[in-house]
């Protein structure tokens, strides 16, 4: 069936170090695949997405890349900040089903 | 515009008993989606409605189930709870069209006993 696998699921770094979260999806009729922020108490909220006919988006600190013949996608986040501590959910989507990571849980050391 | 809203927030509830959540969407979004989120297992897709139509549906057995009104507001039921259904439920809703992005509620807290 439909799975998406997201390594690490757990993360840290130092402040002012980049960090990266990949994600593997397996159905290949995926076409958008978002990112989603989820602080300790708070709603999942979207910090960037894709769709299948990119390779590459980039949002000031962060940046998302697509290999759709590997069925890959990574978030980079570059010179990270204590606020950047949270969980982090990837996803994949095609007709509005979405099939989402397992998280990641980054905490950035001061 | 107000957000996605969810009531109620928290909900304690006994096995055997069945419950029912309550999602108000964005004003203008006709899509509504349902996720339950554990510490283990993340985010699952329950399911989606789009126009009073359920769309999609993920992998839970029939005690789970929804509707949506045709104010686009939507409700999802479960019956004979069971201890596991302890979780956070997260609705979601999002225009329905291409545009596929989502907007979270801030969840309802189940406990089961």
């Amino acid at each position: 069936g439909e799975n998406v696998e997201q390594h690490p699921s757990t993360l840290s770094v130092q402040e002012g170090d980049s960090a990266v979260i990949k994600c593997t999806y397996s159905d290949s009729a995926s076409n958008y695949f978002p990112w989603y922020k989820q602080e300790l108490g708070k709603r999942p909220q979207l910090i960037i997405d894709i769709r299948s006919n990119v390779g590459e988006k980039k949002d000031q600190r962060i940046a998302v890349t697509l290999n759709k013949t590997a069925k890959h996608f990574s978030l980079h986040i570059t010179e990270t900040q204590p606020e950047d501590s949270a969980v982090y959910f990837c996803a994949a989507t095609r007709t509005y089903k979405y099939i989402f990571g397992t998280g990641t849980r980054l905490k950035v050391l001061a | 515009k107000a957000g996605v809203t969810q009531t109620p927030r928290y909900l304690i509830k006994t096995r055997g008993q069945q419950v029912t959540l309550s999602c108000s969407p964005i004003s203008g979004h006709r899509s509504v989606s349902w996720y339950q989120q554990t510490p283990g297992q993340g985010l699952q897709f329950l399911f989606e409605y789009f126009s009073e139509t359920q769309r999609n549906k993920g992998n839970f057995p029939g005690r789970f189930s929804g509707r949506q009104f045709s104010n686009s507001r939507s409700e999802m039921n479960v019956s004979t709870l069971e201890l596991g259904d302890s979780a956070l439920y997260l609705c979601a809703s999002s225009l329905g069209d291409s545009s596929n992005e989502q907007f979270f509620g801030p969840g309802t807290r189940l406990t089961v006993l």
